[in-house]
């Protein structure tokens, strides 16, 4: 499986991007890269996912390395609510359609007022 | 509203009594999936189905139980549940194709005495 990296904790001023690196050096070419958050014990919440292409929607941007080794997910104008345990997670075929995502502990980022 | 649902949302039970948690979601997607949540563990698959009459054992089967008999429904069974069954349960479903987002119910804490 592709592991991937990720600061434990992260600190954001309301108002201002957040960016959260993830190192994933092990991807195979054909592994997405997903991002979901988890706030205080409620259900993750998909946020993104790509390939090798950057990526926008209305929560945030991914931008993928060209190596794909690594990504960052930018939040552009962080708010309170967006405190919550985000992970970065490489979607692996663990069997005929059974793409697991394996979540591992993620970046805690806290917006501050 | 799409969503995925789970009751109950908290349970206190003693070791070996028999419960079931159920699962259910509006959005006629074919993959369910069970996991559960320790701390310093992450998010652990239980058990997946990727349609009716069909589920497989994900990392951590043991002690549970599933089934499938309605595309909406995807109850877990613990026949006889243990201290070490402590833990938050969340239940996820997504289309079978791979690349869409899983989306999660709300949780079930679950305290086995």
């Amino acid at each position: 499986d592709a592991k991937t990296t990720q600061p434990p904790s992260m600190d954001c001023a309301e108002g201002r991007a957040a960016n959260l690196p993830c190192n994933h050096s092990t991807i195979s070419g054909n592994e997405y890269v997903y991002w979901y958050r988890q706030i205080h014990s409620q259900g993750p919440q998909y946020i993104i996912h790509g390939l090798k292409n950057n990526e926008t929607n209305e929560m945030a941007s991914l931008i993928i390395t060209e190596d794909r080794k690594s990504s960052t997910l930018i939040l552009p104008h962080a708010t309170l609510r967006d405190t919550a345990v985000y992970y970065c997670i490489v979607r692996v075929n663990s069997g005929g359609s059974n793409y697991k995502l394996t979540f591992g502990k993620g970046t805690l980022l806290t917006v501050n007022p | 509203e799409a969503q995925v649902t789970q009751n109950p949302r908290y349970l206190i039970t003693v070791t070996g009594k028999k419960l079931t948690v159920t699962c259910s979601q509006n959005m006629n997607h074919e993959y369910m999936s069970w996991y559960r949540q320790d701390p310093g563990l992450g998010l652990r698959q239980i058990y997946y189905s990727m349609n009716v009459e069909v589920t497989d054992k994900g990392d951590v089967p043991e002690g549970y139980k599933v089934s499938r008999k309605e595309k909406r429904n995807f109850p877990l069974i613990l026949e006889s549940p243990s201290p070490n069954q402590t833990s938050l349960y969340f239940c996820a479903s997504r289309l079978a194709g791979g690349q869409d987002e899983q989306f999660f119910g709300p949780g079930t804490r679950l305290t086995v005495l």
